[in-house]
């Protein structure tokens, strides 16, 4: 089983309506990220999260919102969704004690649509 | 002095030649230099790192050259294969700082 997951993994939705993005781990890593890929900017940091009761904006954190239910959850939540948030949204874990460097460890990613 | 920046945008090689993607960074407080591979579908996973104390790392066909003092990095592919097409971002972080992605280099290795 993989260990970090992403649901749904394609979603279309309408300008206005409330969506949820889900995301479950099973590293046991206390940190997670919410990132968005666009064709020509890379991934960029929404929000993220060091542990159950820490929540950070990120670059660009606006129309997003986040929930960390548990150490294993971590839910962005697009609360009035419109197009150009169309795009591929991806979780992340990360373990600060690992020795030689952070390294963050993706879900499949979400391919969202808003029309 | 949070950027990291990628070039070129997208890339495409012989099967056999060399890749060239190549990053470059503001903040010297950053002293973890990772590169990510994508495949379409999938998620980023790491490929290759680096640390500041050295120059070059390599493993295998892949190969990072750093250069501290005009704080720039390059991932080299050597004799590129068809596989080795794929999107690759260069990232740049700190035991402080969450990491900083490049904009990624789409990389098509023609047979």
């Amino acid at each position: 089983d993989a260990d970090v997951t992403q649901t749904p993994r394609n979603r279309i939705t309408k300008t206005g309506k409330r969506i949820m993005l889900e995301c479950s781990q099973t590293k046991g890593h206390d940190r997670m990220y919410w990132y968005r890929q666009d064709p020509g900017l890379g991934l960029r940091l929404i929000y993220y999260s060091f542990d159950v009761k820490d929540i950070n904006k990120g670059e660009i954190s606006d129309g997003y919102s986040v929930s960390r239910q548990a150490q294993a959850k971590f839910s962005l939540s697009l609360e009035s969704a419109i197009p150009n948030q169309t795009a591929l949204y991806f979780c992340a874990t990360s373990d600060p004690s690992t020795s030689g460097g952070e390294t963050q460890y993706f879900g499949p990613g979400t391919r969202l649509l808003v029309l | 002095q949070q950027q990291v920046k990628q070039s070129p945008q997208s890339l495409i090689v012989q099967k056999g030649g060399i890749s060239i993607i190549n990053c470059a960074y503001e903040n010297t407080a950053f002293d973890y230099f990772p590169w990510y591979q994508q495949f379409p579908g999938k998620g980023p996973a790491l490929l290759i790192a680096i640390r500041p104390d050295v120059s070059e790392k390599k493993e295998g066909r892949f190969t990072i050259s750093f250069n501290k003092s005009a704080k720039q990095f390059s991932l080299h592919i050597m004799d590129s294969q068809p596989g080795d097409s794929a999107t690759y971002f260069c990232a740049a972080g700190s035991s402080a700082s969450k990491i900083i992605f490049g904009s990624g280099t789409r990389l098509s290795i023609r047979p």
